[in-house]
């Protein structure tokens, strides 16, 4: 089955402990990108990637890491998370960066920093 | 810069009435795509529709349909015969065209839309 796969679905943890949201895809698709999402605001794009080894910010990339080492997976790491980084985390995957391509979502990851 | 406006943040309707949720957009390109996105009380987010800028036929999917105008920049999605499984945040968003570049998706702030039985 094609999908995106977030880990975990859920985390609570405290104020500077270090953490990462693992996102895989397994229909090879060369875009890869994280969200966020707040009441209010939306889903607004923290980075970005359009293939192995290129990575970009996007919208909101303060405190966020990424990496792209294989073509499947998409980490986001979070270094020194802090409160105002509690939020829904959406990974999202498309084949290419083709004009339009609509894109695949995972199920979401809900982060609570303390 | 790239703006996607749902100006309607709640809406509430009984089972079986027809539902329309609004949505405008600005870009300065002249190419571009937009999407309908649901989002259930489980969380995820379901792509719903793709409409790229060159094509303002409305589509019509079962109860679903969009009404694309280009000329007031709008893009309205129209549930007809609402029902309780309707029930979600329902996001419009937009995203350039041009190829190799980064394929974000601007979202609007979402809609609520809530069927009562």
């Amino acid at each position: 089955e094609a999908q995106v796969t977030q880990n975990p679905r859920y985390l609570i943890t405290v104020t500077g402990k270090k953490l990462t949201v693992t996102c895989s895809q397994n229909m090879n698709h060369e875009y890869m990108s994280w969200y966020r999402q707040d009441p209010g605001l939306g889903l607004r794009q923290i980075y970005y990637s359009m293939n192995v080894e290129v990575t970009d910010k996007g919208d909101v990339p303060e405190g966020y890491k990424v990496s792209r080492k294989e073509k499947r997976n998409f980490p986001l790491i979070l270094e020194s998370p802090s409160p105002n980084q509690t939020s829904l985390y959406f990974c999202a995957s498309s084949i290419n960066t083709g004009a339009g391509q609509p894109q695949h979502f995972g199920d979401g990851t809900r982060l609570s920093i303390l | 810069a790239q703006k996607v406006t749902q100006a309607q943040t709640e809406i509430s309707v009984v089972e079986k009435e027809d539902v329309t949720l609004d949505c405008v957009y600005e870009t300065r390109d002249t190419t571009y795509y937009l999407f309908w996105y649901k989002q259930p009380p489980s969380g995820e987010l379901v792509f719903l529709i793709r409409r790229n800028s060159f094509d303002e036929q409305n589509e019509i999917s079962g109860r679903y349909s969009w009404n694309f105008q280009k000329s007031t920049s709008s893009f309205n999605f129209t549930i007809t015969a609402s029902q309780v499984v309707d029930s979600a945040v329902y996001f419009c968003a937009l995203s350039e065209a041009v190829t190799g570049a980064n394929s974000k998706l601007t979202f609007g702030k979402g809609i609520t839309l809530s069927v009562r039985p």
